[in-house]
């Protein structure tokens, strides 16, 4: 089964930009994954999913400043023009057919 | 506008059963599959199993380490998920969400809290 790899913790000051990275386990690097953003004390939020080949698809009302990309097994999220309510846990995920796994997450903090 | 409502949390004994329910409403629930995860305090997101359509067979998968104490199922006439919890231990507390999944999981309850203690 695969295995997804973030770092624990990232930051970036305020109307930068931040790339976040989440890895796919050997043997998996063409497998779609999705980002999720949980905010402080509410319930994770979908963002997109995205393709090995880069294309991403993004869900309703997620902001523009919101994008992916990949490179080989990695998968990125970048996030521009940083606000304080991008402050959050950034969760990617991605699943096969009897399964379905979470990397344990990136804290961002807008410095 | 979708929307997944959790219920039926709570405070547990160890040992104890709960059973959680999923009300969903603005998509075709019949159509959808359906996941549950978990978020202990503090951690990180962990997925419990998930139960797909009726075109589906309602076919369902758990996650090895929960296999055999929880069970999901459906109601397409109620439009609702549940997720049934048995033999419960401490380390079950968190909050659990419910999901709708087309591949990825793209919309998620607000979750709901259990509780197990003595």
């Amino acid at each position: 089964q695969p295995v997804l790899t973030q770092s624990s913790s990232a930051s970036a000051s305020l109307g930068s930009s931040v790339k976040l990275t989440c890895t796919l386990s050997s043997g998996h690097s063409t497998y779609i994954i999705a980002w999720h953003q949980q905010q402080p004390g509410r319930a994770p939020r979908y963002l997109m999913s995205l393709e090995s080949s880069g294309d991403y698809n993004k869900g309703s009302g997620g902001p523009d400043r919101f994008s992916g990309s990949s490179s080989g097994a990695d998968r990125y999220l970048t996030i521009s023009n940083l606000q304080s309510e991008d402050e959050a846990d950034y969760y990617c995920e991605t699943w096969d057919s009897d399964t379905r796994v979470f990397g344990g997450g990136t804290k961002l903090t807008v410095l | 506008e979708v929307q997944l409502v959790e219920s039926g949390g709570g405070l547990v004994q160890p040992g104890g059963s709960l059973k959680l329910s999923c009300a969903a409403s603005g998509f075709t629930f019949s159509g959808s599959a359906m996941d549950w995860v978990r978020q202990a305090s503090g951690k990180g997101l962990e997925w419990i199993g998930r139960i797909r359509s009726k075109a589906n067979s309602y076919a369902t998968a758990y996650a090895a380490s929960l296999k055999g104490r929880f069970i999901i199922s459906r109601d397409d006439s109620q439009n609702t998920a549940y997720l049934q919890m048995n033999s419960l231990k401490t380390e079950d507390t968190a909050v659990y969400y419910c999901t709708r999944t087309h591949s990825s999981v793209d919309y998620w309850g607000q979750g709901t809290l259990v509780t197990v203690s003595s």
